[in-house]
């Protein structure tokens, strides 16, 4: 069956960067993509980016651009998520998605079980 | 870029009763390739996003058949024809066309 399994809870400082990761299994991972969603405290969902594990492509939301970079590692299964100059308006659930290898939008039904990054002096 | 707006925010409903989102875009939302990247999200406190329906209409497996989609161009709708306990939750439409945008959510309470 389909999983999403992501890596464990962060704690960072303000100025710090964060590494999430996705790894997949269940399905051919270089037939799809993976979308980055996140979900600050109490707040909506939010997109953030996405990976194609096809080709490498990458689409990002605007207001992360330039400071995420998404990626797929096919020789492991594997998504990545880096946010780099945390602040504390980043204290969010972190989630990875299943989604199209050629573009973002057609999000699947196969999510990660979220990783909550927390970021505080 | 393209808002997703939807209404109400707060959605009481009575057990048995049936249930209805609006969810509106501010640009029309058919892709190229002739498809509607419209899906609805529900999720529960504390759990990931369930996909309910995708491309405007199309349920999920093991979605129950009290849950509909519909909708064209800029105007949307979810329905739950009659709400049962296990509904309650925060739905979220989703476009899909132009990247991608989450809806601001509507909170759905038993009364």
């Amino acid at each position: 069956q389909v999983q999403l399994v992501q890596s464990g809870a962060e704690v960072k400082k303000p100025g710090a960067s964060v590494k999430v990761s996705c790894k997949a299994s269940g399905y051919t991972f270089t037939n799809y993509g993976i979308t980055w969603v996140r979900q600050a405290p109490g707040q909506g969902l939010e997109w953030m980016g996405w990976s194609s594990a096809y080709n490498g492509d990458a689409n990002y939301e605007k207001m992360f651009q330039g400071r995420v970079t998404v990626t797929t590692d096919t020789s492991t299964s594997t998504a990545y998520m880096e946010l780099r100059s945390l602040t504390s308006s980043d204290t969010a659930v972190y989630y990875c998605a299943r989604g199209s290898w050629a573009a973002p939008g057609n999000l699947e039904d196969y999510w990660g079980q979220g990783t909550l990054v927390t970021v505080s002096s | 870029d393209v808002v997703m707006t939807q209404s109400p925010l707060s959605l009481p409903v009575t057990l048995g009763q049936p249930a209805s989102i609006s969810c509106r875009s501010t640009q029309g939302l058919v892709h190229r390739d002739g498809n509607t990247y419209l899906s609805w999200f529900h999720q529960r406190p504390g759990q990931s996003p369930r996909r309910l329906i995708y491309k405007v209409s199309n349920r999920d497996s093991g979605v129950p058949d009290r849950f509909s989609g519909s909708g064209s161009g800029t105007g949307f709708t979810l329905k739950i024809s009659r709400v049962e306990a296990e509904d309650v939750g925060v739905y979220y439409c989703m476009q899909g066309t132009h990247l991608l945008t989450f809806g601001g959510g509507t909170k759905v309470e038993i009364k």
